[in-house]
């Protein structure tokens, strides 16, 4: 398995403010990425944070509003900039770990965001 | 682009019952299926792997099967505790190793 924390685990935010979330993992890991989870709703797929190049967006989803960092292995930030109340959501951070088919998906515990 | 669906929505069933969890996906070609339990508030935690190559895992209570051919896995929970009340969802994994998720069934198992 991995251990994944997140910084911070919760966070009120005004509306048009910026939030940077932290993810640390115990070991180095290839892939990192970066899921929303939205009230009532399932998790979708932000982007793919790769370490020395940029991050790859799902559709939907743009470097400006949800800038990605990952300057190492063990280490990636997620910014929701300008926000607004539609931005609510629990942001999780997640790593695969295993070879092939036998790679197993792990998440951290994940963060709070309320924005008013 | 791959669609997960899980059925039913919601379950609510007494202390002691063996239940059945759903979950279909329209694309066939996938790396594994990952079977979650997420309590309300907090994050994931991963409960079975089944690798495209498998047909089932066992862990416990649980049982995932998986028809790939299909489309299908399900989810079976042995003599059901309070204790299993939580969202559980069906993820499957693609070629870029990306997840996609289904809406989640929520569980109640009433004492």
């Amino acid at each position: 398995s991995a251990v994944i924390s997140q910084k911070p685990s919760r966070d009120i935010c005004q509306r048009g403010t910026s939030l940077t979330i932290q993810c640390q993992v115990d070991s180095q890991v290839t892939m990192m990425f970066w899921y929303r989870q939205q009230p009532g709703q399932s998790l979708t797929l932000i982007a793919t944070a790769n370490q020395g190049s940029e991050a790859t967006y799902e559709s939907g989803f743009v470097i400006d509003k949800f800038p990605i960092s990952r300057p190492n292995l063990t280490f990636s930030t997620l910014t929701v900039s300008n926000m607004s109340p539609e931005d609510s959501s629990i942001y999780l951070c997640s790593v695969v770990r295993g070879q092939s088919s036998a790679y197993e998906q792990y998440f951290g515990p994940g963060t709070r965001l309320t924005v008013t | 682009k791959q669609e997960v669906t899980q059925i039913p929505a919601a379950l609510s069933v007494p202390e002691g019952e063996n239940l059945v969890l759903n979950c279909s996906f329209t694309d066939s070609a996938i790396y594994n299926l990952q079977w979650f339990r997420q309590d309300p508030g907090k994050g994931l935690t991963s409960l079975l792997l089944i690798q495209s190559s498998q047909r089932e895992q066992t862990s416990g209570r649980l049982n995932a099967s998986l028809d790939k051919s299909s489309g299908r896995s399900t989810l079976y929970i042995a003599a059901s505790q309070p204790g299993d009340s939580a969202t559980y969802l069906c993820a499957v994994t693609g070629s870029a190793r990306q997840l996609t998720f289904g809406s989640g069934t929520q569980l109640t198992v009433l004492p």
